[in-house]
């Protein structure tokens, strides 16, 4: 089945405890992306990357990292995780072969940062 | 810089009838692809109708269509017979060029019996 997976779903910290969000897709697709969703803001993109080690910021990549070694895996880092970034969490991906197929998005992370 | 509105926080409908829900946009390129999303309460994005702007004919999905007014920048959501499995938040993205999505706000549709 094809799929995007994101582990954990559910995630309590404390400020400062770094910690990582894995993403792991089945599918060949080039491109990932992570996005935050907040209330009244939409989703909005932290980090995206167009293949194996080609990453790049997106519209609000503070305070976040990401890594690209293998095509299936994009994990998010929070090196020192702040209040600001609770949130829920998603991880995409898209085929690079056209525009207008969907993204598939993984189940959601919802991060508490305490 | 592109952006996507969605000018209505919450909408409601009573099941069976129809909705229909805005989005409007701002964008100067000419080519572009539009998209709803469903998310229900389990948070699965859920895609429910995509538009290329190129093409004229409003999609249609079932009981889900668009109007779809590529001058007015205008790419509305209408339910028809609506079900209570259709309650959740709405999303409306746009996309262009890249595999980036730009979200709009939200809205979300409760339904009632």
């Amino acid at each position: 089945e094809a799929q995007v997976t994101q582990n954990p779903r559910y995630l309590i910290t404390v400020t400062g405890k770094k910690l990582t969000v894995t993403c792991s897709q089945n599918m060949n697709h080039e491109y990932m992306s992570w996005y935050r969703q907040d209330p009244g803001l939409g989703l909005r993109q932290i980090y995206y990357s167009m293949n194996v080690e080609v990453t790049d910021k997106g519209d609000v990549p503070e305070g976040y990292k990401v890594s690209r070694k293998e095509k299936r895996n994009f994990p998010l880092i929070l090196e020192s995780p702040s209040p600001n970034q609770t949130s829920l969490y998603f991880c995409a991906s898209t085929p690079f072969s056209s525009l207008n197929t969907e993204a598939f998005f993984g189940q959601g992370t919802r991060l508490t940062v305490v | 810089a592109q952006t996507v509105t969605q000018s209505q926080p919450e909408m409601s409908v009573q099941e069976a009838e129809t909705v229909t829900l805005s989005c409007t946009y701002d964008t100067s390129e000419s080519d572009y692809y539009l998209f709803w999303y469903k998310q229900p309460p389990s948070r699965q994005m859920i895609l429910v109708i995509r538009q290329e702007a190129y093409k004229q004919q409003n999609a249609t999905e079932n009981r889900f269509s668009v109007n779809f007014q590529k001058a007015a920048k205008s790419f509305s959501l209408k339910i028809s017979d609506s079900q209570l499995g259709d309650a959740a938040m709405y999303f409306c993205a746009y996309r262009f060029n890249t595999d980036k999505l730009i979200f709009g706000t939200g809205t979300r549709l409760q339904v009632f019996p």
